[in-house]
């Protein structure tokens, strides 16, 4: 299985400032399509995951511009501009390479 | 509006079956795919599986063997089967289209 690693956040994060959490794969995500298949999504306290980012960087529709997401074959970033406090939650990278889909452990944003 | 909601019994005695019904509307289950996805009380995210549009299912391995996914095009239901529940399995479950829309979720517990 594809092991998802992600990094801390030096919480809390200060209203307005930039937060950007790692996460890393244990194998390349490129499929031979040349689509590299990691999503991001946040899930708020109480609520379903909400997809944020598909193939590493296209925003999923109604999504913020403050959310860009980069990266490539293993290593990735999403990036939070001008954090507000509606980006509280847990962070989570995904990847759908390949079978079973895996998830990061979760990168919690606190808000100062 | 794309909408998806799972049903089932909050608690299940351990060593029984699991069955779980996730009803969609706003999509056609003919061209669009629905995964399952579990999460224990303050955990991360196990994808568990997924129904194809074409009906054909792929499971995530570690499950695989009390593992069942099914559906009724004609209800527009996906169901979910999973048998020898042990206490670990005890989580939320959430069905979800593609990750871009999730259901709000059902609490399953696995205790006697």
């Amino acid at each position: 299985d594809i092991v998802m690693t992600q990094g801390a956040l030096p919480n809390p994060v200060p209203s307005g400032e930039s937060a950007s959490i790692t996460c890393r794969s244990s194998k390349s995500l490129v499929y031979k399509d040349g689509k590299t298949y990691l999503n991001w999504f946040l899930q708020r306290p109480g609520q379903s995951p909400q997809l944020l980012t598909y193939w590493t960087s296209t925003r999923a529709s109604g999504v913020s511009e403050r959310f860009s997401g980069s990266g490539s074959g293993t290593y990735f970033t999403l990036k939070i501009s001008r954090v507000r406090a509606e980006d509280a939650g847990v962070y989570y990278c995904q990847q759908v390479r390949e079978y079973p889909y895996t998830f990061g452990a979760g990168t919690k944003l606190e808000l100062k | 509006q794309v909408q998806l909601k799972e049903s089932g019994p909050g608690l299940v005695q351990p060593s029984q079956t699991l069955s779980l019904t996730c009803t969609v509307s706003g999509l056609s289950l003919t061209s669009n795919s629905v995964s399952w996805i579990r999460q224990p009380p303050g955990k991360g995210l196990e994808w568990m599986g997924v129904i194809w549009s074409n009906g054909g299912t792929d499971y995530n391995s570690a499950i695989k063997s009390r593992l069942s996914i099914s559906r009724d095009t004609s209800k527009s239901q996906v169901f979910l089967k999973m048998n020898s529940l042990q206490t670990e399995d005890t989580a939320m479950y959430f069905c979800a289209r593609n990750f871009d829309y999730w259901g709000q979720g059902v609490m399953v517990t696995v205790s006697s």
